[in-house]
């Protein structure tokens, strides 16, 4: 049983439209990451969100944390091609990370 | 360039054999981790260290070795590999103190046991 569960598990969107993956837990967290995966490659670290409510924007790339800290949201605003990949959210607490199991976004062209 | 480089990038294996998947980082980071990761289950912690000469287990780290004999190297060994070991590992690493475990990962090590 995930810690941390991803939703929608798969997403495919046409180039210019939005999307919004969830990241839900019945466990308060510390903190909680987003990383993204390409194919191949290890995750990269995208941002941390700590404070309850917290919203926090990177580009066209928005998240944010829940008032209790148990869930959080990625939201894309026009998808691009390159915006293609594994997203994986990640909570934090006594120094380790529990991951989600990812939610795959495919942006067409 | 700083970062975390593991070896091999790919093994196939025969089952009952002993392998050791290498990870070293130059960072400085105190913690380092393993991770392995499947379709549809997302990366789970086999053992973690938080500082050299210290181990942890994680999730799941039956049939997993783990040393940390120096801040940079954290190696995994799998003492008798069976076909359910087949995963891709990332070896990661984070300055965990005083900031919040924000992790690097390695590229990955992928590892076919047959």
């Amino acid at each position: 049983t995930q810690l941390l569960e991803q939703s929608p598990q798969f997403l495919s969107i046409q180039e210019g439209e939005n999307l919004t993956v969830y990241c839900n837990s019945s466990s308060v967290f510390s903190s909680l990451q987003w990383y993204r995966q390409e194919p191949g490659e290890g995750p990269v670290l995208l941002v941390t969100v700590v404070t309850g409510g917290e919203v926090k924007k990177l580009k066209r790339l928005t998240f944010q944390f829940g008032d209790a800290r148990k869930d959080s949201s990625l939201h894309i605003t026009a998808a691009q091609p390159g915006d293609t990949g594994l997203y994986l959210c990640a909570g934090s607490n006594d120094y380790k990370l529990s991951f989600g199991a990812g939610t795959t976004v495919t942006v067409r062209a | 360039i700083a970062g975390i480089t593991q070896a091999p990038t790919s093994q196939i294996l025969a089952a009952g054999r002993r392998m050791t998947l290498r990870c070293t980082q130059d960072m400085r980071h105190n913690a380092m981790y393993w991770y392995r990761q499947d379709l549809g289950l997302g990366l789970r912690l086999i053992h973690y260290s938080n500082t050299a000469g210290t181990t942890g287990k994680g999730e799941v780290p039956d049939g997993y070795s783990v040393s940390r004999a120096n801040t940079d190297d954290f190696p995994l060994t799998l003492a008798s590999a069976v076909p359910s070991q087949t995963s891709v590992y990332f070896c990661a690493s984070s300055d965990s103190v005083g900031g919040y475990n924000e992790q690097f990962f390695g590229p990955g090590t992928r590892l076919t046991v047959l």
